[in-house]
């Protein structure tokens, strides 16, 4: 059975600090997707990473992905309390559609 | 923003009562999806379409059915609602299988009393 596991599932950290989120997946997956929540919202897409060693980033976000480790991670750069989300990251192993979601990580940053 | 449309938004439904959630696409997109997101569960894939009447089972599909008789709606269906199956439903769109991002609906909580 696929699991998707996020860590940390929730962090509160400062303004202008430097974080990593974790998505760890327990099959061989080449599609790996970061999307964002605000509370009582949808989600919004952030980042697709479509192969191994794939980079990505927007802004203070930066997304990689090492297919070998089954690890993508999610790097917050000098955070702002407008990244306060929570952060979902999620696999097709499978090639079928059929995308798998990890819990997600609730994200809170201090003004 | 990606014309999606999830109706309704809200609802309140009694135990054993059937229940049909819309989900509306204007992008001719190829791929629908319907999600159910609870509480330390992130998001569960119920069912999802790559075409018209082509439909197939997520994670969490039992309870649940789906159809799509053309490419700008899919509908899932609670047979017969029960309490565990309270949530906050999202239809999620794509053009090209997964290779693209995917857009998402506003969601519509139900709730089963």
């Amino acid at each position: 059975e696929l699991k998707v596991e996020q860590n940390p599932l929730f962090l509160s950290m400062q303004e202008g600090k430097n974080y990593t989120i974790y998505c760890n997946y327990s099959t061989t997956s080449d599609r790996l997707y970061w999307y964002r929540q605000d509370p009582g919202k949808s989600l919004e897409s952030l980042f697709v990473l479509l192969s191994n060693g794939a980079v990505k980033q927007e802004g203070r976000l930066m997304a990689s992905l090492d297919t070998k480790a089954r690890l993508s991670t999610l790097h917050i750069t000098a955070a702002v309390h407008d990244l306060s989300a929570t952060y979902f990251c999620a696999v097709d192993p499978n090639r079928d559609d059929k995308i798998i979601f990890g819990k997600g990580t609730r994200l809170h940053i201090l003004p | 923003d990606a014309g999606i449309t999830q109706s309704p938004r809200h609802k309140v439904t009694e135990t054993g009562t059937p229940v049909t959630l819309r989900c509306h696409q204007t992008e001719n997109h190829r791929y629908m999806y319907w999600y159910r997101q609870d509480p330390g569960h992130g998001l569960r894939l119920i069912h999802y379409s790559y075409g018209v009447k082509d439909t197939d089972k997520g994670e969490v599909s039992d309870g649940y059915s789906v159809s799509r008789s053309k490419t700008e709606d899919f509908l899932l269906t609670l047979e017969s609602a029960t309490s565990s199956q309270t949530s906050v439903y999202f239809c999620a769109i794509s053009e090209d299988s997964m290779n693209t991002e995917a857009f998402f609906g506003q969601g519509t909580r139900l709730t089963v009393v």
